[in-house]
């Protein structure tokens, strides 16, 4: 089956620091990849996708990046804010699956003024 | 204004009790989800139907029962609540394309005792 794991449960860091968060995947299928924010009280909501032909992705100055050979996938942020403290879930699609979503465990951001 | 409405927001039942969580979406979408979200699992995906009087099994069904009356309409039911059913659940719907984002509710958290 599909599985994605995130090893960082939590990510403590001050504001304008460097944020990076890895995920990697397993999947026999031909992959997609999302990644989910969810913001305290809210349901999570898309904040990026990679497809394997771009390799990468950005969006609100975050920016993914997938390899295939390591079947991993980033998610980084040059100088976080406050107001990104969040959940960020790593999400894989299988192609011909794309409405089965699987989730990460998920990484708490935390970011100190 | 809210796409994604779950009905109740929050619910304590008892062990054994029957209790139906409720979803409204206006989105026009074709899918609709049950989610599950549990510390250190993540969402896993419960039952979700891409039209209206049918529905599918997801990856961890055990337990629960779904009913889609209508496009705009999805219910997650438990006929006989557990201790082990205490977690937050999310409704979501989707179009029916290959995009993987999924529009999603605020939650319902069940505390079963």
């Amino acid at each position: 089956g599909n599985s994605v794991t995130q090893m960082q449960g939590q990510v403590t860091l001050s504001e304008e620091e460097f944020l990076f968060i890895n995920c990697t995947y397993s999947t026999t299928g031909y992959p997609t990849l999302f990644w989910y924010v969810q913001y305290p009280g809210e349901g999570p909501q898309l904040l990026l996708k990679v497809t394997t032909a771009n390799n990468k992705g950005s969006s609100r100055g975050f920016e993914a990046t997938y390899d295939k050979g390591t079947t991993s996938f980033h998610l980084q942020k040059a100088s976080v804010q406050e107001s990104d403290s969040a959940v960020y879930y790593c999400v894989l699609a299988v192609s011909g699956s794309f409405n089965k979503l699987t989730f990460g465990a998920g990484t708490r951001l935390a970011v100190c003024p | 204004e809210a796409a994604v409405t779950q009905s109740p927001r929050s619910k304590v039942a008892v062990t054994g009790g029957k209790v139906t969580l409720s979803c409204h979406q206006t989105n026009n979408h074709d899918y609709m989800y049950w989610y599950r979200q549990d510390t250190g699992h993540g969402l896993r995906l419960i039952h979700y139907s891409y039209v209206a009087d049918s529905t599918e099994k997801g990856d961890i069904p055990d337990g629960y029962k779904a009913s889609r009356p209508s496009q705009e309409n999805f219910s997650l039911i438990l006929e006989l609540a557990s201790l082990s059913q205490t977690a937050v659940y999310f409704c979501a719907s989707s179009t029916r394309g290959t995009t993987g984002q999924l529009y999603f509710g605020e939650g319902s958290k069940l505390t079963v005792l």
